[in-house]
């Protein structure tokens, strides 16, 4: 399995400003994941970042909000923008590595944002 | 229609008995995988097991085994011989398509407590 780590476990932000979280894994990946978890709720995925391409944001994501950079097959980052307290959420990031045949998605320890 | 549905919000089980986890699914696609994550009260998503649509056995992983009925939709996680260190909340989670198309969804979640 990928070892995956983020940067920070978590943070306090002020309404207005921004946050860029960082992940880090300790085997080249295609394609790197980030999700957002509101309180009490599921996840659900924010975008897709592949290395040398735009991300690719689902429904109700855009970059603006959210810009990803991915320059290499180890790393990238997710920036949450013009913060409100409604972005206070768990924010994580996940490979997709190849583990025994299958494809497994696996997690970092995420980022917990809370914005005041 | 939801992709993942888990109809649990909530289970209760004692310490040392076996506890389902229920998960139905839906997907026009013949190919697709079923994966089952623990995510404690620390936040981070731990990957339990993976069924593959084509695989034929139940797929088993120590004391987790997963009940893959493929005709009634349905992914169903087996914990044996419950532990105090169970207690969390569980998602079933569907991949769909391959390459830049690929797609994990999740369900709401289980949340799981064994008593001592």
């Amino acid at each position: 399995s990928a070892v995956i780590s983020q940067k920070p476990s978590r943070d306090i932000c002020q309404r207005g400003t921004s946050l860029t979280i960082q992940c880090q894994v300790d085997s080249q990946v295609t394609m790197m994941f980030w999700y957002r978890q509101q309180p009490g709720q599921s996840l659900t995925l924010i975008a897709t970042a592949n290395q040398g391409s735009e991300a690719t944001y689902e429904s109700g994501f855009v970059i603006d909000k959210f810009p990803i950079s991915r320059p290499n097959l180890t790393f990238s980052t997710l920036t949450v923008s013009n913060l409100s307290p409604e972005d206070s959420s768990i924010y994580l990031c996940s490979v997709e590595t190849l583990q025994g045949g299958t494809d497994t998605q696996y997690f970092g320890p995420g980022t917990r944002l809370t914005v005041l | 229609a939801q992709k993942i549905t888990q109809t649990q919000p909530g289970m209760f089980v004692q310490e040392k008995e076996a506890v389902t986890l229920d998960c139905t699914y839906d997907t026009s696609d013949q190919s697709y995988g079923l994966f089952w994550y623990k995510q404690p009260s620390s936040g981070e998503m731990i990957f339990l097991i993976y069924q593959g649509s084509y695989d034929e056995q139940n797929a088993t992983e120590g004391r987790y085994s997963l009940n893959f009925q493929k005709a009634r939709k349905s992914a169903n996680l087996v914990i044996s011989a419950s532990q105090l260190g169970d207690s969390a909340m569980y998602f079933c989670a569907m991949r769909e398509g391959r390459g830049s198309n690929y797609k994990l969804t999740f369900g709401k979640g289980t949340l799981l407590t064994v008593n001592p």
